[in-house]
């Protein structure tokens, strides 16, 4: 079962790009890397998900080194809004695929 | 809008109560995970349903039951009810069982027991 371990918060300035590292040890070689949003009292929201190399949407950019031990969730220029929990999910199976949750970085962003 | 429809959004209820939590999953969307949500547990997984079918049980009490419906729909019960039980309970649903599709949640149901 792969394992996640992250910071448990960061503190960051309006308009600073926030890079928040995972790392996920014995992922194991089919596995993707998905991270996720949560702002206080609403679900989980898709952020990115990547297999290695670099995945850039709308929102984010995600780094996954040649070993995939670890991946960087990359936020540019944040905003007050960023202000959330984030999660890097590294799947559990138990016959199927599991988003499975630790504990999550909380992202402070202030003015 | 994540088009995952939880109902009821808040619900109180007495100790040794039963209650039903209700997820409509997105259109086409045959998997519907039930999560539960504490201020000192974080996300827990609790079960995971494919198609009518349960795939999957996590950190799922004996206390609580889910089923999911022929129209997809699922629900979550939970019985003689402790104040620890009070959390938020989130579904969520996606299209597959593999792991590079994306689970979009609902707005989750806060459960209260006093």
């Amino acid at each position: 079962l792969a394992k996640t371990t992250q910071p448990i918060s960061m503190d960051s300035y309006e308009g600073q790009e926030v890079n928040i590292t995972c790392s996920h040890n014995n992922i194991a070689t089919n596995d993707y890397i998905t991270w996720y949003q949560q702002f206080p009292s609403q679900g989980p929201r898709f952020i990115i998900q990547g297999y290695k190399t670099k995945v850039t949407n709308e929102v984010a950019s995600l780094f996954i080194p040649a070993d995939r031990k670890s991946s960087t969730l990359s936020l540019p220029r944040v905003s007050l809004s960023d202000t959330a929990v984030y999660y890097c999910l590294a799947p559990i199976r138990r016959g199927s695929y599991i988003p499975t949750f630790g504990r999550g970085t909380s992202l402070i962003v202030h003015p | 809008d994540s088009g995952v429809t939880q109902t009821p959004k808040h619900l109180i209820t007495a100790t040794g109560q039963r209650v039903t939590l209700r997820c409509s999953p997105r259109s086409g969307d045959l998997s519907v995970y039930w999560y539960q949500q504490s201020l000192d547990q974080g996300l827990q997984f609790l079960i995971h349903y494919y198609n009518g079918e349960e795939r999957a049980k996590g950190n799922i009490l004996e206390r609580f039951s889910a089923q999911q419906f022929p129209d997809l729909h699922s629900e979550l019960n939970l019985s003689s009810l402790e104040l620890g039980d009070s959390a938020l309970y989130f579904c969520a649903s996606s299209v597959a069982l593999t792991g590079d599709t994306e689970a979009f949640f609902g707005q989750g149901t806060r459960l209260t027991v006093v």
